[in-house]
């Protein structure tokens, strides 16, 4: 069975950072593209960016809005995911979620990140 | 304001058939697959379609996809009362370099 644990969530301030992880099982983790998506409370989803696994290249993309602050990264010998978020803004406030490949096949339950004074 | 466009709302009753839609332009949905997500009340998203038209393990045949030109449309038949939650289509948008989400659409089932 797959699963994904997203954690590291929590309160920070503005301008802050903070580190997500996903923990994958249930799959071969090194072979699957990885995501993180996000949900602003009561709002829509948004995607945040994604990482390719070795084959592809590891390589990264970005969503516009926090290119140049957020960094993702993977440990394919720990199943694990990151993010790591610096600068943080008060609109970056939500759950935040990790995710399968193109296709978003599967989703963890998400962590909730506040950034607020 | 989304890149894509979903209407914010859609309604019907049991048994009914719906449809939601999804406009994009020629950089996402005219270009590249179009995906769906289901997301009930306090829950992750759930993919419905992938590739356009084709339904994962598990997701009944009264759901279906279908693209035309940079527009798209998630239909459910036999609507029934568990199909209530929030619905949303993305596409990868050449443009942007980045995934793009619909706006979501609120589905209540009356």
């Amino acid at each position: 069975e797959v699963q994904l644990v997203e954690s590291g969530g929590g309160l920070v301030t503005p301008g802050g950072s903070l580190r997500l992880s996903c923990a994958a099982s249930g799959f071969t983790f090194s072979d699957v593209w990885m995501n993180w998506v996000r949900q602003a409370p009561g709002k829509g989803l948004e995607w945040v960016g994604r990482i390719k696994n070795k084959g592809g290249g590891g390589t990264t993309d970005y969503a516009a809005p926090v290119k140049d602050r957020f960094t993702i990264s993977r440990e394919d010998s720990r199943n694990t995911l990151y993010l790591q978020m610096n600068s943080l803004k008060t609109d970056d406030t939500a759950i935040y979620y990790c995710t399968t490949n193109d296709a978003f096949d599967f989703w963890g339950r998400g962590t909730m990140v506040t950034v607020s004074s | 304001q989304s890149v894509v466009t979903q209407p914010p709302s859609a309604s019907g009753t049991p048994g009914q058939r719906v449809t939601i839609s999804c406009s994009g332009s020629s950089s996402n949905i005219g270009t590249n697959y179009v995906f769906w997500y289901q997301q009930l009340p306090g829950t992750a998203p759930k993919l419905l379609i992938y590739r356009n038209n084709l339904r994962p393990s598990g997701v009944p045949d009264r759901l279906s996809g279908s693209k035309s030109g940079t527009s798209a449309s998630l239909a459910i038949s036999g609507l029934r009362s568990e199909d209530e939650a929030d619905y949303y289509c993305a596409a990868w948008d050449d443009s942007l370099s980045a995934v793009v989400f619909g706006g979501g659409t609120k589905l209540t089932v009356l």
